[in-house]
């Protein structure tokens, strides 16, 4: 089955800065590569997603970039606030069996 | 739409109890999952459904666990018995069946077996 990384596993940065967080994945099958951003008690929840058929996509200061032939894609994030501190996830599906990654907790200090 | 609702929202019980979370999917949406979340484990995947038939429960951890889709509109997952190691955050999320689309979660049940 599918096995999913998530690298670091924690990421301080300070406000303003960028912050990028890693995955590699290893089934080449799959097709659909989610990032979710989970609050402290809340549910996961999408922020961003890309297609295999998609090497980049941007969405204001998030941006995720995949690169099917190493099966690894991240997550940027420019001039990071502190709202932006939380848990974040990558997923890789196909078919909609979704694995997640171990997550990266993320802050952003003042 | 009020999105993914799950029920109870916090449960205690002792161990050996049996314990039943509940699931309530987006309607329209017919694909349903079952996450497991713990500190040690991160985010596992248990078991999911499409248009209510479980598609692969590989994810179950034993036989203790066992999870029901009567209808579209409705889940459960259930533990008998329960075990101190099963405390965890439980969500429930769902989806239209169209490849790729976003899974929405719920609020997720988190249960602590004393």
């Amino acid at each position: 089955g599918e096995n999913v990384e998530q690298h670091p596993s924690t990421l301080s940065v300070q406000e303003g800065d960028s912050a990028v967080i890693k995955c590699t994945y290893s089934d080449s099958a799959s097709n659909y590569f989610p990032w979710y951003k989970q609050e402290l008690g809340k549910r996961p929840q999408l922020i961003i997603d890309i297609r295999s058929n998609v090497g980049e996509k941007k969405d204001q200061r998030i941006a995720v970039t995949l690169n099917k032939t190493a099966k690894h894609f991240s997550l940027h994030i420019t001039e990071t606030q502190p709202e932006d501190s939380a848990v974040y996830f990558c997923a890789a599906s196909y078919n909609n069996d979704m694995r997640f990654g171990a997550g990266t907790r993320l802050t952003v200090k003042p | 739409d009020a999105g993914v609702i799950q029920s109870p929202r916090h449960e205690v019980t002792e161990m050996g109890q049996e314990v039943t979370l509940r699931c309530k999917p987006i309607s329209g949406h017919n694909s349903l999952f079952w996450y497991r979340q713990t500190m040690m484990r991160g985010l596992e995947l248990l078991i999911y459904f499409n248009n209510n038939v479980p598609i692969d429960d590989s994810g179950m951890p034993e036989d203790r666990f066992s999870a029901k889709m009567p209808n579209a509109s409705f889940s459960t997952l259930k533990i008998q018995p329960s075990e101190p190691r099963d405390s965890a955050v439980y969500f429930c999320a769902s989806t239209t069946s169209v490849v790729g689309a976003e899974q929405f979660f719920g609020p997720g049940t988190r249960l602590t077996v004393l």
